[in-house]
């Protein structure tokens, strides 16, 4: 299974771009890059995906390095309810699968 | 629709009481989930259904017991639970199998109090 490390906290000014740094060197080719965040007392909320280009949707940007062992988040201009934990998902379990499996995350807190 | 929805959002209940949490998503989705969330911890996963079928129990006590009715609708019957088992509890869904490329859709949750 790809494991992923990620720091556990980080702080942004609003209006600022957060980067979200995940580190994922054991990930296999054919593995997709998840990010989801969970605003405090709610649901977790899908983000966005990758395999190996770069991605970008209304939420957010995610870059994938060229050796895949590594990716980050991008929020390009952070608000006070973009704090959150933000989880980096690999494709884990036996046949591989992507049901969201959840590590302890990056804590990201806005500040003003 | 894009919504995962759950009933109740709070719940209270006694150790001796059964009680049921639902979960409906009218997305078309054909894998549902189960997690359990205690504070301060990430959530964690207890069962998946893949064409209404349970596919995964994470080794989660009897006391707790999935259904899925129909394809729209997955419940969690709760007996005899101990105040331990007070936590968050998530519903998500997917709109492929577990096995393919896919993103999950999560309700708000029901938060449950054993007393």
């Amino acid at each position: 299974d790809a494991k992923t490390t990620q720091p556990t906290s980080m702080d942004c000014a609003e209006g600022r771009a957060a980067n979200l740094p995940c580190n994922h060197s054991t990930i296999s080719g054919n593995e997709y890059v998840y990010w989801y965040r969970q605003i405090h007392s709610q649901g977790p909320q899908y983000i966005i995906h990758g395999l190996k280009n770069n991605e970008t949707n209304e939420m957010a940007s995610l870059i994938i390095t060229e050796d895949r062992k590594s990716s980050t988040l991008i929020l390009p201009h952070a608000t006070l309810r973009d704090t959150a934990v933000y989880y980096c998902i690999v494709r884990v379990g036996a046949g591989g699968s992507y049901i969201p499996t959840f590590g302890r995350g990056t804590s990201l807190i806005v500040h003003p | 629709d894009t919504e995962v929805t759950q009933t109740p959002k709070h719940l209270v209940m006694g150790m001796t009481n059964k009680k049921s949490l639902k979960c409906e998503q009218h997305m078309g989705h054909r894998a549902m989930y189960w997690y359990k969330q205690k504070a301060k911890k990430p959530p964690e996963l207890m069962f998946v259904y893949s064409y209404e079928k349970l596919s995964i129990n994470e080794s989660v006590p009897s006391r707790f017991s999935p259904e899925c009715p129909n394809s729209s609708l997955l419940n969690l019957h709760l007996h005899a639970l101990q105040p331990e088992d007070s936590a968050l509890y998530l519903c998500a869904s997917s709109p492929r199998r577990p096995g393919m490329n896919t993103e999950a859709f999560f309700g708000q949750g029901t938060r449950l109090t054993v007393v």
